[in-house]
């Protein structure tokens, strides 16, 4: 079993509509979590940190559930310049950084 | 510029040759990371170098996968007798403070696409 699993998707969604991604991870001892975007053809970049508590950024909604070790993203009102690949995130603690990455989900908005 | 620089963007290489790849980090970040992120996956962890140190080279696939960073800033990712197995985009990261602070963002550049012929 992968470390991080995520739908692969594709995920083909209307623009303006509500979109969510989940994520699960397999090692409880995790203790950071983060969401990236990675567009077609460059890096990975930060979209947003997870924190317990749940957390929102504009039109971002990041949530984490550590009894059942998933994290979900929550994306209204969604953009065209939305579309892209969304990488779920782990930090473990072990090793030099213990991120491990998942798949990703690639997610596509439609006018 | 301010950001992590790679190069070469893109490299053909036939198989059974040699490849280099650098890694200009941000100036100043301690901690430098390099990912191999094959067409359809997620990044994979390779090294690790603190400052000029390599702290964990866990993820290298095979001994004829080097990593170094002598002065603790420009790295340089070595591939040895490449193979078709190889070909994936090969993503530098690097990080002001050390794994585990708080607020510990890392940064990727934008990859050199590696493709064995």
């Amino acid at each position: 079993r992968k470390e991080v699993e995520q739908d692969p998707g594709p995920f083909n969604v209307p623009e303006g509509a509500t979109v969510a991604f989940n994520c699960t991870y397999s090692n409880s001892a995790s203790q950071s979590f983060f969401w990236y975007r990675q567009d077609c053809r460059k890096e990975p970049k930060l979209l947003m940190s997870v924190y317990s508590s749940g957390n929102e950024d504009g039109r971002f909604t990041a949530q984490l559930n550590r009894a059942s070790q998933y994290i979900s993203l929550l994306i209204r009102d969604s953009k065209l310049s939305d579309s892209a690949t969304y990488l779920c995130v782990v930090r473990s603690g072990g090793g030099a950084d213990g991120l491990t990455f998942g798949k990703g989900t690639h997610l596509i908005i439609q006018p | 510029g301010a950001g992590v620089s790679q190069s070469p963007r893109y490299k053909v290489a036939k198989r059974g040759q040699d490849v280099a790849l650098r890694c200009d980090p941000i100036s100043g970040h301690v901690s430098l990371f390099w990912y191999q992120q094959a067409l359809g996956q997620g990044p994979e962890f390779l090294t690790y170098f603190q400052n000029e140190a390599q702290l964990d080279k866990s993820g290298l696939p095979s001994d004829r996968f080097f990593a170094e960073r002598p002065e603790g800033s420009v790295s340089t990712l070595k591939i040895q007798r490449t193979q078709q197995e190889d070909s994936a985009v090969y993503l530098c990261a690097s990080s002001l403070a050390l794994p585990g602070s708080s607020g510990n963002t890392i940064y990727f550049g934008e990859g050199s696409w590696l493709t064995v012929v």
